[in-house]
């Protein structure tokens, strides 16, 4: 049964630092997501993408972060500037409908 | 924004016990959705509902979409071990289709007493 695949499953940086979280959505899907995870507390939608713009963001989603489709099959999230209330779990979904889930990375910044 | 609240916060059972939680939203969704996470993973997608009054069972679980269209309830029957975990109710409105945001509610941890 086809995935979202996510990497890295952990990344720990300095504050500060760049960060890039990559996903491999399902193949057939056309909307991309991003959503974090702080330790304890609920999802919370980052922002959503298709026909390679952004579709929808939410007001997490500042002038710190960016989202692109660099080929056809990967979509990543890049934070220029990572501090430490960016530590969370992220996770990349798919879908043509229904939102399916990766993994999730887990970003430690120290 | 939207807001989801989700009930009860916890949950302690005995294996064989039937389960209810349920979320109310502030405003009508379009779509719930019912996600089950682990510790340490993504959440996993248990039940899609599209449509209000809508009845859906998936083994045994059941949901229901509400027809207010601001409500959703889960429900898992005769509970087992591996249905320990936290659950998570999720919506968006989007009558037009494409790339919208879910918003989730606080989840319902799931313990099991054996």
């Amino acid at each position: 049964e086809p995935e979202v695949t996510q990497t890295p499953s952990h990344q720990v940086t300095q504050m500060g630092q760049e960060v890039i979280l990559r996903c491999v959505p399902i193949s057939n899907h056309l909307y991309f997501y991003w959503y974090r995870q702080i330790l304890g507390q609920k999802v919370e939608f980052l922002v959503s993408f298709y026909n390679n713009e952004i579709s929808e963001k939410s007001e997490i989603f500042d002038d710190q972060f960016s989202v692109e489709r660099p080929d056809g099959s990967n979509f990543t999230l890049k934070i220029r500037s990572t501090k430490l209330e960016d530590s969370a779990m992220y996770f990349c979904a798919s879908s043509t409908d229904t939102q399916y889930f990766g993994p999730g990375t887990r970003l430690t910044v120290l | 924004g939207q807001q989801l609240n989700q009930s009860p916060q916890s949950m302690f059972i005995q294996e064989g016990e039937d389960v209810s939680m349920n979320c109310t939203s502030s405003s009508i969704f379009n779509t719930w959705l019912w996600y089950k996470q682990d510790p340490g993973e993504g959440p996993v997608l248990l039940i899609a509902l599209y449509k209000a009054g809508e009845l859906t069972s998936n083994g045994r679980l059941t949901a229901q979409f509400g027809i207010t269209r601001k409500d959703s309830f889960l429900n898992i029957s005769a509970s087992i071990p591996s249905d320990v975990g936290i659950y998570f109710c999720a919506g968006h409105y989007n009558p037009g289709g494409g790339a919208d945001g879910l918003t989730f509610g606080k989840g319902t941890h799931l313990i099991i007493q054996p």
